[in-house]
């Protein structure tokens, strides 16, 4: 549980507001991934880094800005979001990017967008 | 188009009954299969998953789940549930030629005692 961190657990933001997302994972893995999940819905993946590189940008709005300045940290920058991004937001890694490896997962960030 | 399918979005069970929660998969090639539990306010977890050999994968918390690929299923049992086993449970498969996981939309368990 505590090896995929994310801060805030909690963020309440205006849509004119710029904040950031963190997560950090403690496991040594190469690949790390942002979702969204909502209500109903399955999780949707975002954005792929596989040594810090962007592997795969999953049709995502330019108001979602990630970075990945080395393997263990991951940021989602936000701006000018709308009222529909309000959703839980998971941050997850693995071992490498694709083929068996299972992702680990951190609890979360849930963003309310006013 | 690969896809993943959780026909229930909600399973009841009497604890200390068996229980399944089912899952169907589309995807070309051999698969990779998973299930997760998402407990609340927590992320996901892992449970367990399928990558080739036998057809009947175990797992963490008891949990166990048996491949069949002329059905394209992977269900999730469980002999004995428990009132802890309540949460939200998402199957999830990935082809052997990409990076992406796709999710099904997740059952909820809900255990009563």
């Amino acid at each position: 549980e505590t090896g995929v961190t994310q801060t805030p657990r909690h963020l309440v933001m205006g849509m004119t507001n710029k904040k950031s997302l963190k997560c950090e994972q403690h496991l040594g893995h190469n690949a790390m991934y942002w979702y969204k999940q909502s209500a109903k819905k399955p999780l949707e993946l975002m954005f792929v880094y596989s040594l810090e590189e962007r592997v795969e940008n999953n049709s995502v709005p330019s108001r979602f800005s990630p970075e990945c300045p080395n393997s263990s940290h991951l940021f989602l920058h936000l701006h000018t979001l709308q009222p529909e991004d309000s959703a839980l937001y998971l941050c997850a890694s693995s071992q490498d990017g694709g083929g068996a490896d299972e992702q680990y997962f951190g609890p979360g960030t849930r963003l309310t967008v006013t | 188009a690969q896809s993943v399918a959780q026909p229930e979005d909600q399973v009841n069970v009497a604890e200390g009954n068996p229980l399944t929660v089912k899952c169907t998969y589309s995807v070309s090639g051999n698969p990779y299969l998973f299930w997760y539990v998402q407990y609340p306010n927590r992320g996901l977890q892992f449970l367990l998953k399928y990558i080739t050999g036998d057809n009947l994968v175990k797992g963490s918390y008891g949990f166990e789940a048996e491949f069949n690929k002329s059905q394209t299923s992977f269900h999730l049992k469980k002999p004995s549930a428990l009132v802890s086993d309540s949460a939200l449970y998402f199957c999830a498969s990935r082809s052997y030629n990409t990076d992406k996981l796709i999710f099904g939309t997740g059952t909820r368990l809900q255990v009563f005692p």
